[in-house]
């Protein structure tokens, strides 16, 4: 059974602080998704990767794939009240077939 | 419609009772999954439908929870004799294909209550 580690589970910073949030597995996945999700509503996807090592940037998120494809994280650079919410990662084993798995999720508050 | 529709978006129910749970996926996506979500919590995996291969039900937690897909569209989750403990987020997403990177399109959710 594929499982996905976050952490921290939960965040609270001030406006204009960096943070990170980081996901572990044991197993290998084809490729690794980041999620975001508010109150009431479904997860959004933010980012797909899929390639060991990679960088992908959107805005002032970072996020990057472990060279063994087993890890990932997310950093967020100077962090605003609108960042705030749920963040989930997910992975999946796409030759395998298996489905899409996520992580416990971590809450991030950022107050202003 | 253009995104995942599900439905009821709430449902309260009497502890031992039966529900059922619709979602209508994006038309042509062949992947389909349920999950469940507790409050402020991760998406806790039930089932996962592709295509016409059998789904996979790894992740329902006991045999009053099943789930169909007619015609590869539609799916109802049903819920047997519910207990307080069933309670949460019900979220059904759809995707286009098997393969890397897919993107997984949710629903709102169905909240469901057992009183």
């Amino acid at each position: 059974t594929q499982l996905l580690e976050q952490s921290p589970q939960f965040l609270s910073i001030q406006e204009g602080e960096n943070l990170t949030v980081y996901c572990n597995s044991s197993s290998v996945f084809s490729s690794l998704q980041w999620y975001r999700q508010e109150p009431g509503e479904g997860p959004v996807l933010l980012v797909t990767v899929v390639t060991g090592g990679e960088v992908k940037k959107l805005k002032r998120l970072t996020f990057q794939f472990g060279d063994a494809r087993k890890d990932s994280s997310l950093h967020i650079t100077a962090a605003q009240p609108g960042d705030t919410g749920l963040y989930l990662c997910a992975g999946t084993d796409w030759q395998a077939g298996t489905a899409l798995i996520f992580g416990k999720g971590t809450t991030l508050s950022v107050s202003s | 419609g253009a995104g995942v529709s599900q439905s009821p978006s709430n449902k309260v129910t009497e502890k031992g009772k039966d529900v059922e749970l619709r979602c209508d996926p994006i038309s042509g996506h062949t992947a389909l999954y349920w999950y469940r979500q507790s409050l402020g919590q991760g998406l806790e995996f039930l089932i996962y439908f592709q295509g016409n291969s059998a789904p996979d039900k790894s992740g329902l937690p006991s045999d009053r929870f099943s789930a169909e897909r007619t015609g590869g569209s539609v799916s109802t989750l049903t819920i047997q004799r519910t207990q307080q403990e069933d309670s949460a987020v019900y979220l059904c997403a759809s995707s286009s294909r098997r393969g890397r990177g897919t993107e997984a399109f949710f629903g709102q959710g169905t909240r469901l209550t057992v009183v």
